[in-house]
């Protein structure tokens, strides 16, 4: 019954090698978010589609980048992924952008060596 | 900017000890607050939430409730479980325009209980 899919639930990567995260969704929602998240810090919101329209947050790096093909799926492109990119990410969805009520999937733990 | 700050974790209890983990805010305005819980290997999960002042919310025997005064949300239980043993995430709804509201999360607490 899982709501918010990701996959794969570990990701290695090497220095500087291109890499995607993906995400799915069952739940018809329009918007779809990606936090990273590392460990014992707060999840950093990175970007999210409402819909088609897509809403970058001004801090996130270039090397970053989203795509959503359709409703039920978004995918996080790092272009070239450093050590410091390792963290686990999460994708998150909701009805719409004002009630704050996330459903989040369980993670993709990034490694990069 | 609008910013969450929690107690430093982690909370390590015996059974049916009483639980409080300390939440504070930064924010213009009166944002919505949150506390989300993430079980071991699964996502974030909607524990409970209040959108104004003096709200309370509750939710499997957890409360917090909405502090303008002291710009705090702490949350309580008067009995935890072994079950309980998660990471707890206190976070605030900040609005926007144009469909750019988003929620902004503390650092998470872990709680661990002891049988």
């Amino acid at each position: 019954d899982a709501m918010v899919i990701q996959n794969p639930r570990y990701q290695v990567t090497q220095f500087g090698k291109p890499v995607t995260l993906s995400c799915s969704q069952t739940l018809n929602h329009n918007v779809m978010y990606w936090y990273q998240q590392k460990s014992s810090q707060a999840p950093k919101l990175l970007f999210h589609y409402y819909d088609k329209d897509f809403n970058n947050e001004a801090d996130t790096p270039d090397n970053f980048q989203s795509r959503r093909p359709n409703t039920s799926f978004c995918f996080l492109d790092i272009r070239s992924p450093g050590l410091g990119d390792a963290a686990m990410y999460l994708c998150a969805t909701s009805r719409d952008t004002t009630g704050g009520k996330l459903f989040f999937g369980s993670g993709t733990q990034l490694s990069v060596l | 900017g609008n910013s969450v700050t929690q107690m430093e974790g982690p909370v390590t209890l015996s059974e049916e000890a009483f639980l409080t983990i300390n939440c504070t805010y930064t924010a213009t305005g009166y944002p919505s607050l949150f506390w989300y819980v993430q079980y071991p290997g699964e996502g974030l999960q909607l524990l409970l939430k209040a959108t104004k002042a003096d709200d309370k919310g509750s939710n499997k025997g957890f409360e917090a409730t909405y502090r303008k005064e002291t710009t705090s949300f702490h949350l309580e239980k008067g009995s935890v479980q072994v079950s309980d043993s998660a990471v707890y995430f206190c976070a605030l709804f900040q609005h926007g325009s144009s469909n750019t509201g988003k929620l902004i999360f503390g650092q998470g607490t872990t709680l661990q209980v002891k049988p």
